[in-house]
């Protein structure tokens, strides 16, 4: 059974770095097969997804254009888990945040972190 | 401003059936699969639907997907109290080249 462990900080202040670790078990950081996501979840803005990592052959990154000056995943391989960094974040950037398994269909969800951007 | 567009929200009576309806184009739902999703309060969503109409282990069969040119729908029968939740539709946009996400209908089970 696939399990994602989100943590990282709840608070962060404006124009600063939200950090999230998303750790995996049940399934490799490495698979050839899986695709690995993070999406944020808001009020205003609802399922936004942000961006992925995946490995065939090499490591790939996709990032939703509303983020890509700012946004950096990265795989972990020696921890068997990925990371989300967003930087010089603003109060927009609140929202729950998910990482997530799945090519198109998301089928593994972590726990979720709420992650407040304030002074 | 989602890229997909869904009802806010539907009503119906325990034991009838409710469509829950995805409105995308050309560059998403014509193209790729559609996901469908079950997020109850307080919890992360939860596939319901992948690949247009295909059930993961586990899901019941009152629960099927489909999908029409730029449209997707959700049917759900059999409605139970439990099945109160916000439901979301999701695919791949291959212009954007992101994963994007209806706005959520929340379903009421009168």
């Amino acid at each position: 059974q696939v399990q994602l462990q989100q943590s990282g900080p709840g608070l962060v202040k404006p124009s600063q770095t939200l950090s999230l670790t998303c750790a995996i078990s049940g399934d490799s950081v490495s698979s050839n097969s899986a695709v690995w996501n993070w999406i944020r979840q808001s009020p205003s803005r609802g399922l936004e997804w942000l961006g992925r990592t995946y490995y065939k052959s090499k490591w790939y990154n996709n990032y939703a254009v509303s983020v890509k000056s700012r946004i950096s995943i990265n795989p972990d391989t020696s921890k068997n888990q990925f990371s989300l960094q967003l930087n010089s974040v603003s109060p927009e950037d609140t929202a729950l945040y998910y990482c997530a398994r799945g090519d198109q269909a998301m089928d593994v969800w972590g726990q979720g972190t709420t992650v407040t951007v304030s002074s | 401003q989602s890229v997909l567009t869904q009802p806010p929200s539907v009503s119906a009576a325990p034991g009838q059936k409710v469509t829950i309806s995805c409105s995308g184009s050309t560059s998403n739902i014509a193209k790729n699969y559609v996901s469908w999703y079950q997020q109850l309060p307080g919890t992360a969503p939860k596939l319901l639907i992948y690949e247009n109409n295909r059930r993961p282990s586990g899901i019941p069969d009152r629960f099927s997907g489909s999908k029409s040119g730029t449209s997707a729908t959700l049917a759900i029968t059999g409605l139970q109290t439990g099945d109160e939740a916000d439901y979301y539709c999701g695919t791949w946009d291959s212009s954007l080249s992101a994963v994007v996400f209806g706005g959520g209908t929340t379903l009421t089970v009168l």
